[in-house]
């Protein structure tokens, strides 16, 4: 079956534009997780979802981050107004459900990096 | 605060040696899970094992073994005979479950293992 899937693989964009990257979720699986890894670190989480419900967005490092999932199945992470320091890998994970140490498969990432 | 902790940075092993990961974590909660992940060159995250709090028996599947001990707060991850294809990134990762909702993630920094043909 079909892992989960990120778009793009690779994003180059000016300071200051708005990008949106795009995760579509393990058929059937409930909750989707949002992660950004810097080169040389472990992903660091950014934000959840079970179904279309936001739960946890305390990872979003400030107001220019948002996360939507408005169906349930596919999830946008938006970054408004990108700054160099925005530039990592971002990744996207799914699970069957939320609870109880279901493990969290992830896709290959969106490289963002900011001219 | 949730902290996962994977001192060794970088080893390099001949092939068909033996090599040992070490991942100590720290957490407040009692019920908690610990998972391994390996970041091969191409870059992706692959899950390989799941460990909870209250199962403290040692695994082994193939070559891959891993050795949690709670009184040391420890979960290493050791890989027999090593071959080439097992050069990559392993991350230890930790996830507290007493409180509803948090479901996130606590990485290590990583270590990267290098097998030396």
């Amino acid at each position: 079956g079909a892992g989960v899937s990120q778009s793009p693989r690779y994003k180059v964009t000016k300071r200051g534009q708005d990008v949106a990257l795009r995760c579509d979720p393990i058929s059937g699986h409930v909750s989707l997780y949002w992660y950004r890894q810097a080169l040389g670190q472990g992903p660091e989480f950014l934000t959840y979802f079970n179904y279309e419900a936001q739960q946890d967005k305390s990872g979003l490092p400030n107001d220019r981050f948002s996360a939507e999932r408005p169906e349930g199945s596919i999830s946008t992470l938006t970054i408004q107004r990108t700054e160099q320091r925005d530039s990592a890998m971002y990744r996207c994970a799914s699970s069957l459900v939320g609870q109880r140490g279901q493990p969290q498969h992830f896709g290959d990432g969106t490289r963002l990096s900011i001219l | 605060a949730q902290k996962v902790t994977q001192a060794q940075t970088e080893i390099s092993v001949v092939e068909k040696e033996d090599v040992t990961l070490d991942c100590v974590y720290e957490t407040r909660d009692t019920t908690y899970y610990l998972f391994w992940y390996k970041q091969p060159p191409s870059g992706e995250l692959v899950f390989l094992i799941r460990r909870n709090s209250f199962d403290e028996q040692n695994e082994i599947s193939g070559r891959y073994s891993w050795n949690f001990q709670k009184s040391t707060s420890s979960f290493n991850f050791t890989i027999t005979a090593s071959q080439v294809v097992d050069s990559a990134v392993y991350f230890c990762a930790l996830k507290e479950a007493s409180n509803f909702g948090n479901e996130k993630l606590t990485f290590g920094t990583g270590t990267r293992l290098t097998i030396i043909p």
